[in-house]
């Protein structure tokens, strides 16, 4: 049962583009999502997150957006650049509070074109 | 230099042997976390601890083991009751006050 989802495996942007990522969800009750951004033989790095209680949140090229009541969200990138090439995932976790599990979704493959 | 260290970064192993993956951090985090990475599976939870000397399992904690002996360690192993072994296996840790976790660099294991 996957309750993150993101249904896109690649994507393929030009350069200086916008880049969307998008994410669906099932559990109602995951209240903080994060992106994560991956790659090759490496671990994951964080790139940005949302609570429930906001609808959208910015840091700098990267912003996500968040519909709770289609249970989606996105992550726009602005320009898009050739260092974005990695894989996304999206994540949720039912708080913020800490220590707390967090639900991967199975990644989108972003490859900027230059 | 704070952080989470994983080692090896690859490991070779034969089918039927028992092998202990390391997670060190010297981050002062509570909770810690051990993923499994196979293609287009995303990251799956196969143990977590949330405290010294406790642990839960995770959805896919069938063939490994965990202890929690120290607030800065968190091995995994990887025993022979686990079918499918060979994969990228991340560990994470984080503080309280907030659900983000914070990534090793993986080891990959592959057992031949």
């Amino acid at each position: 049962d996957q309750q993150v989802k993101q249904n896109s495996p690649s994507l393929s942007v030009q350069e200086g583009r916008i880049s969307i990522l998008n994410c669906d969800y099932t559990n109602s009750m995951f209240d903080y999502f994060l992106w994560y951004k991956k790659y090759p033989a490496e671990g994951p790095t964080f790139l940005i997150s949302i609570s429930s209680i906001k609808d959208k949140n910015e840091d700098g090229r990267f912003t996500v957006f968040l519909n709770k009541s289609a249970k989606h969200l996105s992550l726009h990138i602005v320009p898009s650049q050739p260092g974005d090439s990695a894989v996304y995932f999206c994540a949720a976790s039912a708080t913020n509070f800490g220590n707390e599990k967090l639900t991967f979704g199975t990644g989108t493959r972003l490859t900027i074109i230059p | 230099d704070g952080g989470i260290t994983q080692s090896p970064k690859y490991l070779f192993r034969k089918e039927g042997q028992n092998v202990t993956l390391s997670c060190e951090q010297n981050l002062n985090h509570d909770a810690m976390y051990w993923y499994r990475q196979d293609p287009g599976q995303g990251l799956r939870l196969i143990y977590y601890s949330q405290i010294v000397n406790d642990f839960q399992k995770g959805d896919i904690a069938e063939g490994y083991s965990v202890s929690r002996e120290k607030k800065e360690s968190f091995p995994l192993t990887v025993t022979s009751a686990q079918k499918n072994p060979t994969a990228f296996y991340l560990c994470a840790s984080s503080p309280t006050r907030t659900a983000k976790q914070f990534f090793g660099p993986g080891t990959r294991l592959t057992v031949l």
